[in-house]
């Protein structure tokens, strides 16, 4: 089955920036989205199709997918983004959804 | 603004069947996919399956065996069963919803509900 592995945690002070990568193979080819969820409360979609943000969503959240790594990049870190982050894709080889493991950001 | 709520009982026991349902307000059920997901406590998350109005389903492998679920678009409600339940079902469960035209992803949540399973 279809694997995405992420860094379990990433620390940035406010203000900097953020990566969060996402590693499938060949993930390039699929169509990548990103999740936020912050404690006791359902995921979020930040960024859908690789680098689309859907409505509301800061402009400071981007995406990028090539090769075997999606990232999704987190700019001028805000308190308010210390959060868990997940990727997912929808596998078309074996018709269902895959989700990465997680990364914790945490603002220093 | 469309909306989806879990509902039912917090607490299941072993060997018996958990069984939730989502129901969907401020938009309709038809055009779209709906999923159910679930997050043990501190640990991420995973894709039960899906459901499409016209009955179409897919499961993940690692549960297909025990898991069915069902829609009923005059209530604009789906449903979930897992059947012979044990302490690693334990989860938080979610309902989502992802498009037809974008189905890889899901664009609204449900709160989740906490599912214990106890012996």
């Amino acid at each position: 089955s279809y694997v995405l592995t992420q860094p379990p945690s990433v620390s940035v002070a406010p203000g900097q920036t953020a990566r969060i990568t996402c590693g499938g193979n060949n993930i390039g080819s699929k169509s990548v989205h990103w999740y936020q969820q912050k404690p006791g409360q359902a995921p979020v979609q930040v960024v859908y199709d690789d680098s689309d943000r859907p409505s509301g969503i800061p402009e400071r959240f981007s995406g990028s997918n090539s090769g075997n790594t999606a990232t999704l990049t987190i700019s001028r870190v805000e308190a308010g983004d210390e959060a868990d982050y997940y990727c997912q894709v929808w596998d078309s080889s074996s018709d269902h959804y895959v989700f990465g493991t997680g990364t914790k950001v945490t603002v220093l | 603004q469309v909306q989806l709520q879990e509902s039912g009982p917090g607490l299941v026991k072993a060997s018996e069947t958990l069984s939730l349902t989502c129901t969907v307000s401020g938009g309709s059920i038809s055009s779209y996919y709906w999923t159910w997901i679930r997050q043990p406590a501190g640990k991420g998350l995973e894709w039960i399956g899906r459901i499409y109005p016209t009955g179409s389903t897919n499961y993940n492998p690692s549960l297909k065996s025990r898991v069915t679920m069902s829609v009923d678009t005059s209530k604009n409600q789906f449903s979930l069963n897992v059947n012979s339940v044990t302490a690693a079902d334990t989860a938080v469960y979610y309902c989502a919803r992802a498009p037809s035209w974008n189905y890889g992803r899901f664009d609204y949540w449900g709160q989740g509900t906490l599912v214990t399973v106890s012996s």
